[in-house]
């Protein structure tokens, strides 16, 4: 099974300030990526697939990037609207697995 | 508007068995693989069960291999998956997943549906 390890599994930021999230595969997954932001007590909402590539319809301070087996979420200027958890997914072999969570909080 | 509806959760105990189902609508559901992931409390996300567009190929996570059944009925647009033999790590809010473009990730989430297993 392919290991998704996510880091930081939290991380507390202002609004305005650029957030990195990084995503690491314990073997290659080409780019069969996604990010997931979760909200409390709401199902999870899908942000980039394929590593890199914007969901229609969320803001353009969102980008992913990697390939292979390192992978990164931006979020380029924090609104309170972000404040989530956020998960990784691989999508390029079964079983289908999610990283473990990184929680975003309001410092 | 696309949108998934998932029904058929509840309190079972230890042993017991449930359906769950997932009703799709606003795009062709044939057209589209589909999955469960299940989420127990204050935990982080895990994928179940997946199925193809046609229905041909399944896949399970190890967790539920053995005592699940994942399957569709294109006619009435809806998503199911069969539950044995539930044990009290099987409680979670299961989610019905549509899959994004033919390469297993998800672009549309149902509200979700929890099962709790307990005695």
């Amino acid at each position: 099974d392919i290991q998704m390890t996510q880091s930081p599994s939290s991380v507390s930021a202002s609004v305005g300030d650029r957030v990195t999230i990084t995503c690491r595969a314990s073997q290659g997954i080409s780019s069969w990526l996604a990010w997931y932001q979760q909200k409390p007590g709401k199902a999870p909402k899908l942000l980039i697939h394929t590593a890199s590539s914007l969901q229609s319809g969320v803001p353009s301070r969102f980008s992913g990037s990697g390939y292979g087996t390192d992978f990164t979420l931006t979020i380029s200027s924090l609104q309170p609207e972000d404040f989530a958890t956020y998960y990784c997914q691989q999508a390029n072999s079964f079983p289908l697995t999610f990283g473990g969570g990184t929680k975003v909080e309001i410092k | 508007e696309v949108q998934l509806l998932e029904s058929g959760g509840g309190l079972v105990q230890p042993g017991g068995s449930l359906r769950l189902s997932c009703a799709a609508s606003g795009f062709t559901f044939s057209s589209y693989a589909m999955s469960w992931v299940r989420q127990a409390p204050g935990k982080g996300l895990e994928w179940v069960s997946a199925l193809s567009g046609n229905g041909d190929s399944t896949y399970y996570a190890d967790s539920v291999k053995g005592r699940s059944a994942i399957s569709r009925d294109n006619s009435k647009n809806t998503l199911y998956l069969q539950m044995n033999s539930l044990r009290a790590e099987d409680t979670a809010m299961y989610y019905c997943a549509k899959d994004n473009k033919d390469n297993w990730l998800v672009d549309i989430w149902g509200q979700g549906t929890m099962v709790t297993v307990s005695s």
